[in-house]
């Protein structure tokens, strides 16, 4: 499974967007990228998957260069409420389903 | 549709003793993986079930061990608790292929206090 590299915190403040970009430099043909927010004390809970080029949903977008050795997760307009951590998984959507590794992630904390 | 369901929320245990986590996945998923967390870190993969047998473990000693029912449903234990042991411990749902595999849908964990 690929490790993944993302800067430990960032600061930002209410109403920037945000962009955390992620290093996944060994990362197979078959593996697709996805990001997720935790909170304190709850279970991370996803917000976007994405396999190559720029993948959007109401939450965020991700943007994945052609080589997917990296992507950027940008957040809109944070909010005081995006203050968490975002983790940054790399694997495929088969047989090793669950098996994924988190790194430390990113604490994101929004300033007022 | 009902989302990951764990239980208890909150636990005491002392040192030496045992402790069985539960689990009920979310509806129409069919694996079940459950990963430890402790204070400051990112969740650590433990194991993983699916069709009732174990389908992959992270590095984790044989005292932690589990079982899925054919609800789906899931149970961790945890023998001779150590107190190094005290994390939350989280439980994820998920399909094994096709469309929203690969991702997990997490409950709110158990959290686990070793004295």
């Amino acid at each position: 499974l690929a490790k993944t590299t993302q800067p430990i915190s960032m600061d930002s403040y209410e109403g920037q967007e945000v962009n955390i970009t992620c290093s996944h430099n060994n990362i197979a043909t078959n593996d697709y990228i996805t990001w997720y927010q935790q909170f304190p004390s709850q279970g991370p809970r996803f917000i976007i998957q994405g396999y190559k080029t720029k993948v959007t949903n109401e939450v965020a977008s991700l943007f994945i260069p052609a080589d997917r050795k990296s992507s950027t997760l940008s957040l809109p307009r944070v909010s005081l409420s995006d203050t968490a951590v975002y983790y940054c998984l790399v694997g495929n959507g088969s047989s090793n389903t669950g098996k994924l590794i988190f790194g430390q992630g990113t604490t994101l904390q929004v300033k007022p | 549709e009902t989302g990951v369901t764990q239980s208890p929320t909150h636990l005491i245990k002392t040192r030496g003793q045992q402790v069985t986590l539960r689990c009920s996945s979310q509806s129409g998923h069919n694996t079940v993986s459950w990963y430890q967390q402790a204070l400051g870190q990112g969740p650590q993969f433990i194991f993983q079930y699916y069709r009732e047998e174990e389908n992959g473990r992270g590095n984790f000693p044989p005292r932690f061990s589990g079982l899925q029912f054919p609800n789906y449903s899931s149970e961790l234990n945890v023998n001779a608790l150590e107190l190094d042991d005290s994390a939350l411990y989280l439980c994820a749902s998920s399909v094994v292929r096709g469309v929203g595999a690969n991702v997990l849908t997490f409950g709110a964990g158990s959290r686990l206090t070793v004295l």
